[in-house]
Parts: C-alpha cells; structure tokens; sequence
C-alpha cells in the first residue's frame, strides 16, 4: 500500500526566503506526482505534475523535481512571498497506472510573513 | 476555460437526513473523482466514475453514493447523515485517457452536520 509523507509538517519564514518541502512515498513504481497548494476552506489548485521519465517540472517560481529510486519530491519555491501562505500537499496515483484515485500525503503548512 | 464547479457552497443538515452534493467536471474532462477532507484527518478518497461507470470506491460505508451522468456531471449522495459526516466534500475532474490524468480540483461543499 503506497504510503505518502511530507516533511516539514509547518514552516515559518520570512518573505524573501528561498524553501524547500519534500514529499516521500513508499512504492517507486509512480507514473506521476502532483503538487498542489490548498488555501483554508478552500479547494486544490494544481500546481505541477511530474512525470515519471521527468526529473524536473517549472513554474514560474516553482520548481519540482523527482527522484524515484530514492521515493522522494521536493518542490522549491524561489522568493517566498507571503501570498504563498497556504497548505502545499503532494499526491501520487496507484501504483503502476497514471490515472485514479490519488493518495495524499497530509501537507506542510506554509506561512511566510513580511 | 470554465474549471470544475461544486454547488451547494454550504450545506448544513441535521443526523438522519440526507444530503446531495453536485459537481461539473472540466469541459471535455470524463473522470470525475470525489474525495473528503475531515477536520485532522487529511484527503480520503471516496469515489471514482468515468464514462458514466463507477470505477473505484473508497473504504466508505454504502450510505455514501454516486452517480456520474451523460454529460460527465457527477452527484454524491450521503444518506442517513451522521455528526462525522461534517466535512469539506472535494470534487476533481480529469482526462484519463491523456496518460496524464492531472486532476483539477473544484471549490468544495462544505456539508455541516448538527
């Protein structure tokens, strides 16, 4: 059973700061690997998706990158601003397929403040 | 482009009566996935259709239904409603034959059981 694990849990920083989140999961045998970010009572916006012959996804300041063998994603937010204050989860579908229900891992807090 | 859309924004329904919840996938989009997101407990997969079909559950009891009609809108139906039913209902929507299946998210229902 894939198991999906995000580290930190919250994290504080100033505005400006350059950060990391990871994202590990159990079982290599991913076709992809989503990043989203989820405002309070809010819903998921999609950040990137990673594909699994990718080792790296852009996004304006957002990058992600993945390295199966080893079971983990780190999305780097380049310039912290504090707009990008909200909850960053990461998501894999079943093993072995790229579509169907996803499994998430329980997010990290982010609050970055001026 | 039109995303998904979720109605109603809010629901609020008293134990023992039932709840409807409805989403509007993506134009274009076949697969409409619904998930819960419990105070503390994460998002849990609930149901998947595509193509009008059930195609997977999560381990949720049977008073938790669905059904995805010809033009791929979804509705989710909650019977018998309990206090611990209170929760934000997500809807995603995606294209699964694209090999992609990047999921979009809509807004949420929060459903508010008293």
């Amino acid at each position: 059973k894939q198991e999906v694990t995000q580290i930190p849990a919250a994290l504080s920083v100033p505005e400006g700061e350059n950060l990391v989140l990871n994202c590990s999961f159990t079982d290599s045998a991913i076709y992809n690997l989503q990043w989203f970010r989820q405002d309070p009572g809010k819903g998921l916006t999609s950040l990137l998706l990673i594909q699994s012959s990718q080792r790296e996804q852009t996004s304006g300041r957002l990058n992600a990158s993945l390295d199966k063998s080893s079971g983990r994603s780190t999305l780097y937010i380049a310039a912290s601003q504090p707009g990008d204050s909200a909850t960053y989860l990461c998501a894999v579908p079943p093993i072995g397929t790229s579509y169907g229900k996803l499994t998430f891992g329980q997010g990290t807090i982010l609050t970055v403040h001026p | 482009e039109a995303g998904v859309t979720q109605s109603p924004t809010h629901l609020i329904k008293t134990r023992g009566q039932q709840a409807t919840l409805r989403c509007s996938p993506i134009s274009g989009h076949t697969s409409v996935y619904w998930y819960q997101q419990a105070l503390g407990l994460g998002l849990q997969f609930l149901l998947w259709y595509d193509e009008g079909e059930e195609r997977n559950r999560g381990n949720f009891p049977p008073r938790f239904s669905g059904r995805q009609f010809p033009n791929y809108s979804s509705e989710l139906n909650v019977n018998a409603l309990e206090l611990e039913d209170s929760a934000l209902y997500l809807c995603a929507s995606s294209l699964a034959s694209s090999g992609r299946d990047e999921q979009f998210f809509g807004p949420g229902t929060r459903l508010t059981v008293l």
